[in-house]
């Protein structure tokens, strides 16, 4: 069945370092693979979305890029701030999806 | 912009007791969703419509029912709620196959 797995549940930076957080998943088919974020006290948003193999969308400096191969979507911005503490969570929704499959969430914390 | 507005957003209830989470959407989308979020669980489905009169059974629908009298409303029913069903719930809305959903603000339950 379709599945995706973000691996680290809390992720804690100083600013101005590298984020770099975690999405494989399991799909029969093609899917379509998104970032939501949700900030505290705040409903989840779309963060990221990628349609194509190896395309890299981009939003408030994060990218990530689809990877068929090793089945990856991970987040990453070349240089953390404190307003992106928050939740993110990886989504798949499969080609043709009628339901989006989130991640666990993980929880990213950036410190002064 | 899309709007998917929850009501209440806070509740308190008495274990046994019913209760009833309502959610309307403006954009029109045919696909509208319950999810509860849980530390260490993410967001996980409950039930699903596919339009006015369906519903459809979630990842974990034991011990909710739910209600799509229109395409604009989608309500969660706690027949006899428990103290486990402490949590707060999402609904959201989207079409399908299409690029993104919406979420409500949520609701925190409390059933003690």
């Amino acid at each position: 069945g379709d599945s995706v797995t973000q691996t680290e549940g809390l992720v804690t930076l100083t600013e101005g370092l590298p984020v770099m957080l975690n999405c494989t998943y399991q799909s029969t088919y093609s899917p379509f693979l998104f970032w939501y974020v949700q900030h505290l006290n705040e409903a989840p948003k779309l963060l990221l979305k990628s349609f194509t193999d190896n395309k890299r969308p981009e939003h408030q400096g994060f990218h990530a890029t689809l990877h068929k191969s090793s089945s990856s979507f991970h987040l990453q911005k070349s240089s953390a701030q404190l307003s992106d503490s928050a939740l993110y969570y990886c989504a798949l929704g499969p080609r043709g999806y009628q339901n989006f499959y989130f991640g666990k969430g993980t929880s990213l914390t950036v410190i002064p | 912009e899309a709007a998917v507005t929850q009501s209440p957003r806070n509740k308190v209830a008495v274990t046994g007791g019913k209760v009833t989470l309502s959610c309307n959407q403006t954009n029109n989308h045919n696909n509208m969703y319950w999810y509860r979020q849980d530390t260490g669980h993410g967001l996980r489905l409950i039930h699903y419509s596919y339009g006015a009169g369906s519903t459809e059974k979630g990842d974990i629908p034991d011990g909710y029912k739910a209600s799509r009298p229109s395409q604009e409303n989608f309500s969660l029913i706690l027949e006899l709620a428990t103290p486990s069903q402490t949590s707060v719930y999402f609904c959201a809305s989207g079409e399908p196959g299409g690029t993104e959903v919406f979420f409500g603000k949520g609701t925190r339950l409390t059933v003690v």
